[in-house]
């Protein structure tokens, strides 16, 4: 059973409007947060985290809110460039090791 | 700046064949890992590696078989190819200071027939 659940495996917004991508998980041990981005045929480059200790944390156009007693946490893009089109998979960690779990990714299809 | 390079980028294997995807990283990475990604399901962890000389299992271990013996590459060995391993696989490294984001590789599509 998949421990991050990403429930929208695609999303369309305009060019200069919010993006709003969603994550949840299961485990209440995870401390840790990701984001990551993925074009086509490239590997995941990391956007934003976020620990436990924190409910929001932003950087440029991009900010990552974290509802701990929800188990979940979202990803806002303001404004979206149509750059910004890609698949974005959330991540989430519970140990010293670094080990991540990933939920499936959403497609953001940012239209000009 | 290599970062992680992942080698080959395509192969197509026929069942029961063998074979080993490399990765090689150059930020001097503790920590170093494989993923395989499938339609529907993210990423998930085959094994891991916190230093030279370790390995250690992940999500989804079965199948697969891993070495670090030099602490700049982990590779990746298919013994016996099935065609469920027809995935893409991405390897990721990433230091040891606290949490630190994973740095992947472009990845590698392996084909099973």
């Amino acid at each position: 059973d998949q421990q991050v659940k990403q429930n929208s495996p695609s999303l369309s917004v305009q060019e200069g409007r919010i993006s709003i991508l969603n994550c949840d998980y299961t485990n209440s041990m995870f401390d840790y947060f990701l984001w990551y981005k993925k074009y086509p045929a490239e590997g995941p480059t990391f956007l934003i985290s976020i620990s436990s200790i924190k409910d929001k944390n932003e950087d440029g156009r991009f900010t990552v809110f974290l509802n701990k007693s929800a188990k979940h946490l979202s990803l806002h893009i303001v404004p979206s460039q149509p750059g910004d089109s890609a698949v974005y998979f959330c991540a989430a960690s519970a140990d010293n090791f670094n080990k991540f779990y990933f939920g499936s990714g959403t497609k953001l299809n940012v239209k000009p | 700046n290599a970062g992680v390079t992942q080698t080959p980028k395509f192969r197509v294997l026929k069942t029961g064949q063998s074979m080993t995807l490399l990765c090689a990283q150059d930020m001097n990475h503790e920590y170093m890992y494989w993923y395989r990604q499938d339609p529907g399901m993210g990423l998930r962890l085959i094994h891991y590696s916190v230093g030279e000389g370790t390995t250690a299992k992940g999500e989804v271990p079965d199948g697969y078989n891993v070495s670090r013996l030099k602490k700049q590459n982990f590779l990746l060995g298919l013994e016996s190819a099935a065609p469920s391993q027809t995935s893409v696989y991405f390897c990721a490294s990433s230091g040891w200071t606290g949490w630190e984001p994973q740095h992947f590789g472009d990845g590698t599509r392996l084909s099973i027939l």
